[in-house]
Order: C-alpha cells, then sequence, then structure tokens
C-alpha cells in the first residue's frame, strides 16, 4: 500500500538554526499535509499541499511539495523553542509518516 | 474549526477489562476516524465511524477487540476490549476538516498494567 517515508527520525540543532524534515512517497499524492504535534500533546494541522511545485509560508515556516508531488519538505529557518515537536507528513488515505521529532539546544 | 472534547485524557487499567473512550464533536461530522499513536510512533488509523452504520475498520483491527459506536454526527466512542499491556498507547479521534485537514481530540493516554 501507499507509504511516506520521512526522514530525518530526529533532529537536534541549536536554537537560531535551520531545520528541515522531508517527505517522501514512491507514488504521485493528491495531496499532503503537515502536522506538528508537541511533547504530550495531540497532532495539530499546520498546513495542506495540493499543486505540483507548490510553496506555502507561515511566518518561519516554508513548505514545499515537489514537481512530481512524491516528495515534500518542511523547513523552519531560525529556530525557537517553541518548535520543539515531532512533525508528521500524511498523505491521502490516512497515511502518516513516522515524523521528525525536533530538538532545540538552548 | 470544528472543537473536539476527548475522555477520559488518561487512564491505568487492568489487564482483561475494558475502557470506552468517547469523542464529542462541537459540529456535526459525517465520519470520525480513531486513530492509535503508540509511544514515540506514528499514527495509525484503527476504523473509520459513520453514523448509522457499521464502523470500517482498517488491516490489523477487529470489531470485536475495538468496538465503535457512532450514535448521531457529533458523538463516538472507541471501546479497547480485553486490555492487554501490549494495547498501552495513545488513542486519538478525528474529524475531517477538508483543506484544512484533520482535527484530532486531546488523545486518551492508556497504560494496562
Amino acid at each position: 500500500g501507499q507509504q511516506v517515508m520521512q526522514i530525518p527520525q530526529y533532529q537536534h540543532v541549536q536554537e537560531g538554526e535551520d531545520f528541515t524534515t522531508y517527505c517522501n512517497s514512491s507514488t504521485t499524492l493528491s495531496n499532503i499535509q503537515w502536522y506538528k504535534q508537541r511533547p504530550g500533546g495531540h497532532p495539530v494541522f499546520l498546513i495542506q499541499l495540493v499543486k505540483s511545485g507548490e510553496v506555502k509560508k507561515q511566518k518561519r515556516l516554508t513548505f514545499q511539495f515537489g514537481e512530481a508531488k512524491k516528495n515534500s519538505s518542511l523547513h523552519i529557518t531560525a529556530t525557537q523553542t517553541t518548535d520543539v515537536g515531532t512533525y508528521f507528513c500524511a498523505g491521502p488515505s490516512f497515511i502518516f509518516g513516522k515524523g521528525t521529532r525536533l530538538h532545540i539546544l538552548p | 474549526s470544528a472543537v473536539i472534547s476527548q475522555k477520559p485524557s488518561r487512564d491505568i487499567c487492568q489487564r482483561g477489562t475494558s475502557l470506552t473512550i468517547q469523542c464529542q464533536v462541537d459540529s456535526q461530522v459525517t465520519m470520525m476516524f480513531w486513530y492509535r499513536q503508540q509511544p514515540g510512533q506514528s499514527l495509525t488509523l484503527i476504523a473509520t465511524a459513520n453514523q448509522g452504520s457499521e464502523a470500517t475498520y482498517e488491516s490489523g483491527f477487529v470489531i470485536d477487540k475495538f468496538p465503535i459506536s457512532r450514535p448521531n454526527l457529533t458523538f463516538s466512542t472507541l471501546t479497547v476490549s480485553n486490555m492487554s499491556p501490549e494495547d498501552s498507547s495513545i488513542y486519538l479521534c478525528s474529524v475531517e476538516q477538508g483543506a484544512s485537514g484533520y482535527t484530532f481530540g486531546s488523545g486518551t493516554r492508556l497504560t494496562v498494567v
């Protein structure tokens, strides 16, 4: 069945450094969604990408959807302690990536 | 977006017993979804619950173990039956919000001892 592979599994960055997580699929995705889950919390929807090559920004977060609609990335510029959590991508049919856990070193 | 009230937020249960988790949505929704999230892991869909019909279960999940009720368009329950330590997990309900993705309940952290 369809899967989305997400890397890296963990990322430690100094506060102020950038962070990127990647999501890849072997098949074309009709859309991809990104979620953030704070430690002890529940997943919270961030964004949905639908169009080939789409780029969306939310303040320091930049989301991209590949031209072939098989990969996506989330980039955070100048991380802050509030960015701590696990970031999940999700394809159609309720398929979630394994997530990237972001740790911020003060 | 919809607001989901999920309870209990956590519970510690004896093996062999059952726990029923409730989710109340502040608006009417056609489908509700139940997920399991094992510690440090991703989310796995258990089943989709439509009002007025039997839930649709994903591979590896069966109705006898995870019976679901959906009596109306704002409410659903998931029961974890005959629990074993392997059922220790976070259980989440969710509703679809179209282009706004899925909204999740706050989760039920279950520990089976």
